[in-house]
């Protein structure tokens, strides 16, 4: 298995640029999840999906879209990139229920200028 | 709100040595709580999780606790290497929040040879 893996790894784009972020798992997991991390405010959530065609806000959900239309890609789209937005990105993945281990993607690193 | 703290924020040892990462939280409605690696620049890596129910896991010469009536868990590390420096974060899924992580702020350890 790959796991969870992300594309890209490093992303610069320029503010109202839009842009994709690519998750996929081959775990045949029902939950995945976005998460952005950075300096000073830990890991927080952006959206989550409980299956194929069911979405939901996160903690900091401005800014950004999601879609689930299969159950192994979760896609996160930036509509108009602003700094704010430099983070680095982590998607995330489990079983269905709350008591499963959570398994993260190598991240990717995006500068918005 | 639940808010989830890691103590210390740093922390640098000889190699061999025995160390105790701790992780305080908030609210003790949780389902479980994750213990994850995270090497510079990579993603999260998990290493242990706990179930509300259970009092510790075990993972060769890692040993996490769990006090949920007290709000506390600790990450043991026998024997440390220096293979081991990273920051290790504590994340706890609380009820009524579906799967959402809570992160703590994380301790990055540096093991010197």
């Amino acid at each position: 298995n790959a796991g969870v893996t992300q594309t890209p790894k490093f992303q610069v784009l320029k503010t109202g640029q839009s842009m994709t972020l690519q998750c996929a798992q081959d775990m045949n997991h029902e939950y995945m999840s976005w998460y952005r991390q950075d300096p000073g405010m830990g890991l927080r959530l952006i959206h989550y999906s409980v299956g194929a065609g069911i979405t939901d806000q996160g903690e900091v959900p401005n800014g950004y879209n999601v879609s689930r239309s299969t159950t192994e890609d979760f896609p996160l789209r930036l509509l108009s990139a602003a700094p704010s937005q430099t983070s680095v990105y982590f998607c995330a993945s489990s079983y269905g229920t709350a008591k499963e281990t959570q398994y993260f993607g190598p991240g990717t690193r995006l500068l918005v200028l | 709100k639940q808010e989830v703290t890691q103590i210390p924020a740093a922390l640098s040892v000889p190699e061999g040595e025995n160390l105790v990462l701790n992780c305080s939280f908030t609210d003790s409605a949780i389902y479980n709580l994750q213990w994850f690696r995270q090497d510079p620049g990579k993603g999260l890596t998990s290493l242990l999780l706990i179930q509300s129910s259970q009092r510790e896991q075990t993972s060769g010469r890692l040993n996490a606790s769990l006090d949920k009536s007290s709000g506390r868990s600790t990450l043991y590390i026998a024997a440390s290497q220096p293979g081991d420096s990273a920051t290790y974060l504590c994340a706890v899924i609380r009820h009524n929040a579906g799967n959402m992580l809570t992160f703590g702020g994380g301790t990055r350890l540096m093991v010197k040879p």
